[in-house]
């Protein structure tokens, strides 16, 4: 069964605004990702929070994650047309073997 | 460095042939994994291997065998194709030990007819 859920389902802003999506999971984690997915292609790894971590940045991305609501945010700065793509939250459990449980995406739709 | 190679990219059975598909790494990341992905399921977890010669089950293994002789190669068999197995498939390999991303292949788009 999925363990993430991304909110929302999907997303349309122009290009220079801020995008928001959220994951929501529902078993202890190891840790969290995010993963970016254009259209007919692989996913791409985007970036890693540990269950002990509460925030994280890379470039224009910002990561936060909530153990107690289990529950994390991909914030997105300053949204490129290029940004156009599905967003996926992943977590990887922190009993047994690494493995990680996707969420249904995100699509982000970024107009020039 | 090629990363996760898949072969093929695209691929048409007909229900009951059987296939592979293939999975190679050149990164020697221990973990490998199978996923499929159909509209508006995310991606499921179909097999797993965290080392040459060991692989598990994940969410969804029925109707699929895998096997890991080495720690490169990952591949895939769809034992009778079923109009169910309809999907795209991904590769996926990591690091050792958890908290490292994994780098994906560009995927097998698969039609069973």
């Amino acid at each position: 069964s999925q363990q993430g859920e991304e909110d929302p389902q999907a997303l349309s802003i122009q290009e220079g605004e801020n995008a928001t999506m959220n994951c929501s999971y529902k078993t202890s984690i190891n840790n969290l990702q995010w993963y970016r997915q254009n259209s007919g292609r692989g996913l791409v790894h985007l970036i890693l929070i540990r269950s002990n971590e509460r925030e994280k940045h890379s470039g224009r991305l910002r990561v936060t994650l909530d153990t107690s609501k289990k529950s994390s945010s991909l914030l997105i700065t300053a949204s490129r047309a290029a940004d156009t793509a599905s967003y996926f939250c992943a977590t990887e459990g922190d009993s047994g073997y690494s493995t990680l449980t996707f969420g249904k995406g995100t699509m982000l739709l970024v107009s020039p | 460095n090629a990363g996760v190679t898949q072969t093929p990219k695209f691929q048409v059975l007909k229900t009951g042939q059987s296939m592979t598909l293939q999975c190679a790494q050149d990164m020697n990341h221990e973990y490998m994994s199978w996923y499929r992905q159909d509209p508006g399921m995310g991606l499921r977890l179909i097999h797993y291997s965290v080392g040459a010669g060991i692989t598990d089950q994940g969410e969804v293994p029925n109707g699929y065998n895998v096997s890991r002789s080495t720690t490169e190669d990952f591949p895939l068999r769809l034992l009778s194709a079923a109009p169910s197995q309809t999907s795209v498939y991904f590769c996926a390999s990591s690091l050792q030990g958890g908290n490292y991303g994994y780098t994906f292949g560009s995927g097998t788009r698969l039609t069973v007819v």
